[in-house]
């Protein structure tokens, strides 16, 4: 079993739809990290946390310690929003998730 | 831009060549990590270097890879003796300070193939 998982693997959602993505850990953490990836490109990292909840534009994150869960959320999404979703969790040497790879449609 | 710059963006090497991939960290941070993703797979943790020092190298491959972060210019990953499994994308990312909760600044990567 992986360190860290994510769910789903994959989503095609349509404009506009409110999007999850999951992540669940296994190891103790001193952070958990939220990047995005797109295709052929760099990283940028979207989210940084270790307790609660952050807002930035269209996208929260938020993260439940006792549970070792955290969630991605994008409203009102927009296809240009399609990426690769990654969550990675550590202090300096990052343990990643497989990734989430979004579509949205117009 | 003030970013972290990888360079080049995209190396081809036959087999049995070298390959020098290098990254220059945001201004100011002195601290340095190298990520390998190979196809279809996820990221993975190669390195991280202080400025002169290796502080953790788990995730290097024992042999043919080395990198090193000197005291003035880029943090470079050397790949010696290159075989079709190195392919991969290498990312670098860096932060001002080392331990926990540093958010990392990633670069956009090396693509790296071997013919």
């Amino acid at each position: 079993k992986n360190e860290v998982e994510q769910s789903p693997q994959n989503l095609t959602a349509q404009e506009e739809e409110f999007i999850t993505i999951n992540c669940s850990y296994s190891v103790g953490i001193s952070a958990l990290h939220w990047l995005q990836q797109h295709p052929g490109g760099g990283i940028v990292s979207l989210f940084m946390l270790s307790s609660g909840k952050k807002k930035h534009g269209r996208l929260i994150a938020t993260i439940n310690i006792q549970e070792k869960h955290s969630s991605l959320h994008i409203t009102a999404s927009h296809p240009r929003d399609s990426a690769v979703y990654i969550c990675a969790v550590g202090a300096q040497k990052l343990v990643f998730g497989q990734g989430t790879r979004l579509t949205i449609n117009p | 831009n003030a970013g972290v710059m990888q360079n080049p963006r995209h190396l081809v090497r036959r087999r049995g060549q070298e390959a020098r991939l290098r990254c220059s960290p945001v201004k100011g941070h002195s601290h340095v990590y190298w990520y390998r993703q190979l196809p279809e797979e996820g990221l993975k943790f190669m390195v991280y270097l202080q400025k002169e020092n290796i502080i953790d190298e788990s995730g290097m491959p024992k042999e043919r890879f080395s990198a090193e972060f000197p005291k003035e210019g880029p943090s470079i990953l050397r790949i010696q003796q290159v075989v079709r499994g190195d392919s991969a994308a290498y990312f670098c990312a860096s932060s001002p300070f080392g331990g926990g909760n540093q958010p990392q600044h990633f670069g956009d990567g090396t693509r790296l193939s071997i013919l």
